[in-house]
């Protein structure tokens, strides 16, 4: 498609289960970042990826989250363990390089813990 | 470190009257800003960026921001505002080379 895709867009899962998000970028982007977005609180940094430098994972809240891109492209988010101060919108962006151009985002992924 | 600060969480204007949205940034280096805005039930989008260009910079849907640097802000502002224009505001600032650091945005409401 020619947006950012993310998927699913709703998950609702039971406290302490493992869940897994997926980002798929626009074509050619090399850069490719994840945030989180809770109620009142704007959009949370996780972790940002670009080319095959490694990931800035500076945003990463606690070592239950990680994060990986397959080949340049598809990326998933993973959180162990969840915690329902987990529950968020997360939402995936990609741009073309550097920053400085228009970064694009998906629809995001609601997920509620239990 | 960069940050934003974005005043005043929620904002209702009546149809026709001004829009501004207020946003203050902290930045060690020449900074990028941005302004995105969030419909209901959907992604954001962008509506303008400053690249260290033109200081006034005009965006999508009538919209514009000016770069301040002498006090650190970057207002977004409308003339008119109509009642598609509700909707959550969000400011950003960027080194360049950095992700995106946001603001924790501003809710625009519309009165008819």
């Amino acid at each position: 498609g020619a947006g950012v895709s993310q998927s699913p867009s709703n998950k609702v899962t039971e406290k302490g289960k493992d869940v897994e998000l997926r980002c798929d970028p626009i074509s050619g982007h090399t850069a490719l970042y994840w945030y989180r977005q809770s109620l009142g609180q704007g959009l949370e940094f996780l972790i940002y990826f670009q080319g095959n430098s490694a990931p800035d994972k500076s945003g990463l809240p606690s070592d239950r989250f990680s994060a990986e891109r397959t080949g340049g492209s598809v990326s998933t988010l993973t959180i162990q363990r969840t915690q329902q101060e987990d529950s968020a919108v997360y939402l995936c962006a990609s741009s073309r390089d550097r920053v400085v151009t228009e970064a694009f985002f998906g629809q995001g992924t609601r997920l509620t813990v239990v | 470190a960069q940050s934003v600060t974005q005043l005043g969480s929620h904002v209702s204007v009546s149809e026709g009257a001004l829009v501004l949205l207020r946003c203050n940034y902290s930045s060690s280096v020449p900074p990028y800003l941005f302004w995105y805005v969030q419909y209901p039930n959907q992604g954001l989008q962008l509506l303008l960026k400053y690249t260290s260009a033109a200081t006034l910079v005009k965006g999508i849907n009538g919209f514009e921001a000016e770069f301040k640097k002498s006090e650190t802000s970057f207002h977004l502002t409308k003339p008119s505002a109509h009642m598609s224009d509700a909707a959550e505001y969000f400011c950003a600032v960027s080194s360049g080379n950095t992700p995106l650091v946001f603001g924790k945005g501003t809710r625009l409401s519309v009165i008819a």
